[in-house]
């Protein structure tokens, strides 16, 4: 079946380090996108990605990288600068500029800080 | 910006009765798509409904339909015959018609629905 799969489900950060969470989607979709989710925030757009190797920063890209060097996988970097990284993350795909009804979200990774 | 508004954070229902749950935005545009979004316990985000703001017809999907009021900014979702399944966090999202290729989502808060048995 064909889907978005996140891992790990569940990642825990030291102080100072990087972690990489990993989004790869079998749909054959051209766009992808990585959201921030924490509690009573709602959805926050992290990064996204049209096409293969060129991504956007979206409103809250700061502590955080991309590649996009595979039409299938979008990871997503939590670096050291980003000073409250702990929250869910969701990585979402879609066919094309168009189509946002065919928006498909994975299961989501809960990162937390040891 | 647009931004999305959704007041209450939790609500509760009987099962088998309806619910409606209220979303209010803001924009500036006369063209939008609306949406509502359901993220059960898995927390897998879920397309509940769309809503076109040039089509005058509330949407509907089985058990699902909105109130959609362009001149309030209002677009709330009902859910008839509740189940226990409808426990989730449901959200209300906004995207701009003409931003193209760089278009996006932007979500409110999210509201926490419980199902009484």
């Amino acid at each position: 079946d064909g889907g978005i799969t996140q891992s790990p489900k569940y990642l825990f950060r030291k102080e100072g380090q990087n972690v990489t969470l990993s989004c790869e989607q079998n749909l054959n979709h051209d766009a992808m996108y990585w959201y921030r989710q924490d509690p009573g925030q709602g959805l926050r757009l992290i990064y996204y990605s049209q096409i293969v190797n060129d991504f956007q920063k979206g409103d809250i890209a700061e502590g955080y990288s991309v590649s996009r060097e595979k039409k299938e996988s979008f990871p997503l970097t939590v670096t050291s600068a980003q000073k409250n990284p702990t929250a869910f993350y969701l990585c979402a795909s879609k066919p094309s500029h168009r189509g946002w009804e065919k928006l498909f979200f994975g299961s989501g990774t809960q990162l937390s800080v040891l | 910006a647009q931004t999305v508004t959704q007041s209450q954070p939790e609500m509760s229902v009987q099962e088998a009765e309806t619910v409606t749950l209220s979303c209010t935005y803001d924009t500036s545009e006369s063209d939008y798509y609306l949406f509502w979004y359901k993220q059960p316990p898995s927390r897998q985000m879920i397309l509940v409904i769309r809503q076109e703001a040039y089509k005058q017809q509330n949407a509907t999907e089985n058990r699902f339909s909105v109130n959609f009021q362009k001149a309030a900014k209002s677009f709330s979702l009902k859910i008839s015959d509740s189940q226990l399944g409808d426990a989730a966090m449901y959200f209300c999202a906004y995207r701009s018609f003409y931003t193209g290729a760089n278009s996006k989502l932007t979500f409110g808060k999210g509201i926490t629905l419980s199902v009484r048995p």
